[in-house]
């Protein structure tokens, strides 16, 4: 069964500290991974997936297999960088066509 | 704001009553989803649709509930004899079947209370 786990429910930093939210993934085969994002009030949007290799707003992730992780980190947090943030494992082949495995989700505040 | 719309927002039904959500997706989007969030929980897949077909359903989806995507368009979600367990956070989202990745965009939501 494919499983998603973030250990932490709450994350707080200071502006301009490190942070890094965990994700561990359980999935037989190779999944695709996603962090999604929820700000105040607005809906639940994509952050950044793994097959992209991308950084978006500071952020970046990279996928371990070995430990079968995927956390999420940013060298400089800022104060807009509090929110939700969703660890999401969707099937594989290359499209999301399928269902997201959310895992419960880090509060992540930084503070001033 | 040409983004997946949910209707109503918010829903409060007396236990026993029979409710009925529908979603929007974005007009290009072929695929729709739905999911279930309860507080404290990251979002629960419940249901998936290409075009009209319902092509997955979650165990979470017990008989009670139906979800219909007739024309390939909007959807709906009903919950017949609404149980307290089913108060809940109920999303919906699209994507498009093109192209190599695709992410699923979200809409805001309906709040359901059961009382």
């Amino acid at each position: 069964a494919q499983r998603v786990t973030q250990p932490e429910k709450l994350l707080s930093v200071f502006k301009g500290a490190p942070v890094e939210l965990k994700c561990n993934y359980s999935y037989s085969g190779s999944p695709e991974l996603f962090w999604y994002v929820q700000y105040s009030r607005q809906r639940l949007q994509l952050l950044l997936r793994h097959i992209s290799r991308e950084s978006i707003k500071g952020f970046t992730a990279d996928l371990n297999k070995g430990e079968t992780s995927f956390h999420l980190k940013k060298p400089f947090a800022q104060e807009e960088d509090s929110a939700m943030y969703y660890c999401a494992l969707g099937p594989p082949g290359g499209t999301s066509y399928g269902k997201l495995t959310f895992g419960q989700g880090t509060i992540l505040t930084v503070h001033p | 704001d040409t983004g997946v719309s949910q209707d109503p927002r918010h829903k409060i039904t007396k236990r026993g009553q029979n409710v009925t959500f529908r979603c929007d997706p974005i007009s290009e989007h072929n695929r729709l989803y739905w999911y279930r969030q309860t507080l404290g929980q990251g979002p629960e897949f419940l249901t998936y649709f290409q075009n009209e077909a319902q092509l997955e359903k979650s165990r979470l989806l017990s008989d009670r509930f139906s979800a219909e995507r007739p024309k390939g368009s909007f959807s709906t979600l009903e919950i017949q004899r609404t149980e307290q367990g089913d108060s809940a956070m109920y999303l919906c989202a699209s994507s498009s079947s093109a192209g190599g990745i695709v992410e699923q965009y979200f809409g805001p939501g309906t709040r359901l209370t059961v009382t």
